[in-house]
Parts: C-alpha cells; sequence; structure tokens
C-alpha cells in the first residue's frame, strides 16, 4: 500500500538558522499537501502542491513538489520561534484516494 | 464556531469497555475522515467516507472499529473491547471533495486503563 515517509523526524535549530524536511511516497501522488501541527493543537493545512515540479512560496516558506511527484519539500529561511512545531506532509495517491500522512518533522527553535 | 467538532474532547475508559466518538463535519463537506495518532507519530489512516458511504477501512484496523455516517452528516466512530493499545488521539477532519484540503477537529483523546 501507499506509504509516505519524512526526515528528518526531529531538528532543533538556532532562531535565524533554515530548516528544510523531505517528504518521499512509495507510489506516485495526484497531489501533496502539508500540514503544521503545533504541540497540544491538531494539524492546520498550510498549502496543496499538484503540478510535477511546482514550486510554491509562502513568505518564509518554499514548498516544492518533485518532477516524478513522489517526493516534496518544505524549506523555511530564518526560522522564528512561531514556526515551533511538527510539519506532515500527506498526499492522495490517486485523485479520489485517502489522504495518507507521512510521520512529521517536529522542529524546535532555540531563540 | 463553524468548524470540525468532535466529542467528547476526552475520555477515559476501563479495557474491555466500548466506547463510541462523534464527530460533526463542516456542513456541506461531503468527505470525512478518521485518524488516530499516537505521540511522535503522524496521523494514521483509519477510515473514509464520502457522504454515506465508507470508501475504505484501514486494513490495519481491526474489526473491533467500526465507524457509520448515515446521513451523510455526521459520524460515529465506535471501539468495543478497548485495549490499552488504542489509547491514542482519535482525529476526524472534513473536506469538500477529492483531492481538497482538509480541516481537522480538535481530536478526541482516549485513555484505556
Amino acid at each position: 500500500g501507499q506509504q509516505v515517509m519524512q526526515i528528518p523526524q526531529y531538528q532543533h535549530v538556532q532562531e535565524g538558522e533554515d530548516f528544510t524536511t523531505y517528504c518521499n511516497s512509495s507510489t506516485t501522488l495526484s497531489n501533496i499537501q502539508w500540514y503544521k501541527q503545533r504541540p497540544g493543537g491538531h494539524p492546520v493545512f498550510l498549502i496543496q502542491l499538484v503540478k510535477s515540479g511546482e514550486v510554491k512560496k509562502q513568505k518564509r516558506l518554499t514548498f516544492q513538489f518533485g518532477e516524478a511527484k513522489k517526493n516534496s519539500s518544505l524549506h523555511i529561511t530564518a526560522t522564528q520561534t512561531t514556526d515551533v512545531g511538527t510539519y506532515f506532509c500527506a498526499g492522495n495517491e490517486n485523485q479520489g484516494g485517502k489522504l495518507i500522512f507521512g510521520q512529521g518533522t517536529e522542529l524546535s527553535v532555540k531563540p | 464556531d463553524t468548524g470540525v467538532s468532535q466529542d467528547p474532547r476526552h475520555k477515559i475508559t476501563k479495557r474491555g469497555q466500548n466506547v463510541t466518538f462523534r464527530c460533526d463535519p463542516i456542513s456541506e463537506h461531503n468527505r470525512l475522515y478518521w485518524y488516530r495518532q499516537t505521540l511522535g507519530q503522524g496521523p494514521e489512516f483509519l477510515t473514509y467516507f464520502q457522504n454515506e458511504a465508507q470508501l475504505e477501512k484501514s486494513r490495519l484496523l481491526s474489526d473491533r472499529f467500526s465507524a457509520e455516517r448515515p446521513k451523510g452528516s455526521f459520524s460515529t466512530l465506535e471501539i468495543q473491547r478497548t485495549e490499552q493499545g488504542d489509547s491514542a488521539m482519535y482525529l476526524c477532519a472534513s473536506s469538500s471533495g477529492q483531492g481538497e484540503r482538509a480541516f481537522f477537529g480538535q481530536g478526541t483523546r482516549l485513555t484505556v486503563v
């Protein structure tokens, strides 16, 4: 079955440093979504990528979808303490399918 | 608040008891998902509905778990004969259709003692 894997599991950075998390799927995805979960909270949608090779930016966050639509990355430039949380990617194997989440990357930012 | 709501927020039950959780999705959302999340892990897919039809159930899920969405609106997740390994956060999410973003509820935290 479809599996979505993320690395690293944890990332500790100094405020101002950059952060990247990588997501890989065992199968080709129709789209990929990214979510953020703050400690004690629930996942909150950040963005969706649909096209092969697509790149989207949200302020300091840059999201990429691989050419083969099997991998994705999230890059945060100059992290801030407000970026703390766990970042999940989630993919649909086909357009009508279920949404499968990766294990997440927990980001901690030291001020 | 017109977001996804889940009830109860917390449930403590003795091993062997049955529990039922409720999820009210965002109105007009035809897709509803149930996930289970344990500490340090991502949401694990349990099942999902398109309107009242249950389209898929995780093969990892035992027969003790059942979910319904009788009128295509709210959904219930029942766990029979609970075990300590069932302790987790149970998350419900809804979306407006296939491939669309999911909106999560606050979750129901289940503790089996």
